[in-house]
């Protein structure tokens, strides 16, 4: 079935350092590929998407482009803020039906001052 | 805003006993999903629901139910809680097919 394998279960970063969580993906077709971010104590947001080969989505500093030849959706963003800390999620959605995603296992992500 | 309702916040449940864990979306949307976070499995898909009336199994869906009675409201039922249920929950509503969840804030259950 379709998978999302994100690699680093915790990131820790101080202050204006450049951020990279990688996410790599298992599925056939052309899912949709999404980052959602979650703040402590609250639900998962949506942060954006992508839907095709080297597009690239952003929100907020942060983006991603999809691969598909590497089948990655890395997340990154040049300078990273303390207000940044969170688990961030990267997602799937089969070519079939975008309705139902499939996460990654998440990454916590904490910036020290 | 979109705003989607759990309830209850927090849970203490025993093994063997039934549970409710309800929802309430605001945003009428037509899906509506239950998740599960654990550390280490992320988000994990238990049910869903295309409308009112309908649900399908998720890819955990074992040991759980749901029910649509309507499009505003989406309920997970544990008929036999056990310990390996316990985890936090989180209900979503999203329009159809564009993937963008809009989630709750989580209800937190525990089974003894």
């Amino acid at each position: 079935g379709d998978s999302v394998t994100q690699t680093e279960g915790q990131v820790a970063l101080s202050e204006e350092d450049f951020l990279t969580i990688h996410c790599n993906y298992s599925a056939s077709g052309y899912p949709a590929l999404f980052w959602y971010v979650q703040y402590p104590g609250e639900g998962p947001q949506f942060l954006f998407r992508a839907s095709r080969d080297k597009e690239k989505g952003s929100s907020r500093g942060f983006e991603a482009t999809y691969d598909k030849g590497t089948t990655s959706f890395h997340l990154r963003k040049a300078s990273v803020q303390e207000s940044d800390s969170a688990v961030y999620y990267c997602a799937l959605g089969s070519s079939s039906s975008f309705s139902k995603l499939v996460f990654g296992q998440g990454t916590s992500l904490s910036v020290v001052p | 805003e979109a705003a989607v309702t759990q309830s209850p916040r927090n849970k203490v449940a025993v093994t063997g006993g039934k549970v409710t864990l309800s929802c309430n979306q605001t945003n009428n949307h037509n899906n509506m999903y239950w998740y599960r976070q654990d550390t280490g499995h992320g988000l994990r898909l238990i049910h869903y629901s295309y409308g009112a009336g309908s649900t399908e199994k998720g890819d955990i869906p074992d040991g759980y139910k749901a029910s649509r009675p309507s499009q505003e409201n989406f309920s997970l039922i544990l008929e036999l809680a056990t310990p390996s249920q316990t985890s936090v929950y989180f209900c979503a509503s999203g329009a159809r097919n564009t993937g963008q969840l809009y989630f709750g804030e989580g209800s937190k259950l525990t089974v003894l």
